[in-house]
């Protein structure tokens, strides 16, 4: 059974804390992904990786910055977390090529005091 | 740019009736289109994707979808609803020879008994 595995599922930090979210994967996949979800707004991609040590910004990475030092782990770090920041974080994976299946996580509901 | 449109934020509706999501994409290039489902407390799981060739594609637990390229729609479609499949629909698009997927912002399908 393929699996992406996120650290935590609930996470409750205080403001200006860093924060570090873990994600890994266990089928070889080059592409990972981090994004928030809030009601309302969908899946916004925060940050991708396409390769190890290689990134690139999604849609929303102001306050986020990520790390793939190994290729089955993606990590999302909150430098100094922010209210703004509560929200529900899924990773996902696939494949290299356009045409394949995403795998999410569980999400990592997180809540900024 | 990729876009994806869900027109009904909310579908509430009676159990065995017929159910229609609505999704239109943006692209002016090909496209894959995927839905996803997100039961409660879960992370996204693929419901269905079209990638080429037939217009109709059929999924899991029942779903199906119709590629409409001159409507530029992907509309998700059951006949017969069950309250299981009370959860968060996801719309989601991908460029040929892109990595990046873009989703829609969702549409919560509630099944009343």
């Amino acid at each position: 059974d393929v699996k992406v595995t996120q650290s935590s599922r609930y996470l409750v930090k205080r403001t200006g804390e860093k924060v570090f979210l873990e994600c890994v994967q266990d089928m070889d996949h080059e592409n990972m992904f981090w994004y928030r979800q809030d009601p309302g707004l969908g899946l916004r991609l925060i940050y991708f990786s396409y390769d190890v040590k290689m990134k690139e910004k999604g849609d929303i990475p102001e306050g986020y910055s990520v790390s793939r030092e190994k290729k089955e782990r993606f990590s999302l770090i909150l430098e100094s977390a922010s209210t703004n920041q509560t929200s529900m974080y899924l990773c996902a994976s696939t494949q290299g090529g356009a045409s394949t299946e995403a795998f999410f996580g569980q999400g990592t509901r997180l809540t900024v005091v | 740019a990729q876009s994806v449109t869900q027109l009904d934020s909310q579908v509430p509706v009676f159990e065995e009736a017929p159910v229609e999501l609505r999704c239109n994409y943006s692209s002016s290039v090909s496209v894959y289109l995927f839905w996803y489902v997100q039961y409660p407390n879960q992370g996204l799981q693929l419901l269905l994707k079209y990638l080429s060739g037939s217009t109709l594609v059929k999924g899991i637990n029942g779903f199906e979808a119709e590629f409409n390229k001159s409507q530029t729609s992907f509309h998700l479609r059951k006949p017969s609803v069950h309250i299981s499949d009370t959860a968060e629909y996801f719309c989601a698009s991908i460029g040929t020879g892109a990595n990046n997927l873009f989703f829609g912002t969702g549409t919560r399908l509630t099944v009343i008994p």
